[in-house]
């Protein structure tokens, strides 16, 4: 089956604790891409990558950092800086980052604060 | 910066109505403009994509129509089902080409049976 996987569905930190986020797709997409949802509020970006080894900061990027080193994976690490990380994390893909190409979902992660 | 709103955040409708749902956006530079379905603790799932140029898009019993030029779209949703419960979410993608979608908040949709 293609399609994005991310893993894990649940996740918990301690303070002061670095966490990774994966995200794994199958579907050879050029370009991924990270969201964060809180409780009411729609998508935010916080990073974006167009294609192996590349990787942009998007709106909310301050207290996570990504790696590109794989066209099929996308880790999120959300750093001890990151001081409110208690969200819905969702990983996306599209063939292309040009806005003519629909960007597909994961299921996402749900990170919580110990 | 683009911002994006959708009205009603909430909406509960009996099984067979036929509803629409609101998305309007404040810079009407977009490339295109895509509603997504959302169930509980899930990902989104692409419904609808209407480009720029174009007026509405049509899928089974779903319809979206774009006026780009007062910033606003519609989601028409006919005979609605239970199984439309869902929370339908809309992004609009900028005209720089870049793939940074904006999204609104949501409508969250309960069809009654």
């Amino acid at each position: 089956d293609g399609g994005i996987t991310q893993s894990p569905k649940y996740l918990f930190r301690k303070e002061g604790q670095n966490v990774t986020l994966s995200c794994e797709q199958n579907l050879n997409h050029d370009a991924m891409y990270w969201y964060r949802q809180d409780p009411g509020q729609g998508l935010r970006l916080i990073y974006y990558s167009q294609i192996v080894n590349d990787f942009q900061k998007g709106d909310i990027a301050e207290g996570y950092s990504v790696s590109r080193e794989k066209k099929e994976s996308f880790p999120l690490t959300v750093t001890s800086a990151q001081k409110n990380p208690t969200a819905f994390y969702l990983c996306a893909s599209s063939l292309t980052g040009y806005s003519n190409q629909p960007q597909h979902f994961g299921d996402g992660t749900r990170l919580s604060i110990l | 910066k683009q911002e994006v709103t959708q009205i009603p955040a909430a909406l509960s409708v009996p099984e067979g109505e036929n509803l629409v749902l609101n998305c309007s956006f404040t810079d009407s530079a977009i490339y295109n403009l895509q509603w997504f379905r959302q169930d509980p603790g899930k990902g989104l799932t692409s419904l609808l994509l209407i480009q720029s140029s174009q007026r509405e898009q049509t899928s089974g019993r779903l319809n979206a129509s774009l006026d780009k030029s007062s910033g606003r779209s519609t989601l028409y949703i006919a005979a609605s089902q239970p199984g439309d419960s869902a929370t339908y979410l809309c992004a609009v993608a900028p005209q720089t080409g870049a793939n940074n979608l904006f999204f609104g908040t949501g409508t969250r949709l309960t069809v009654i049976p």
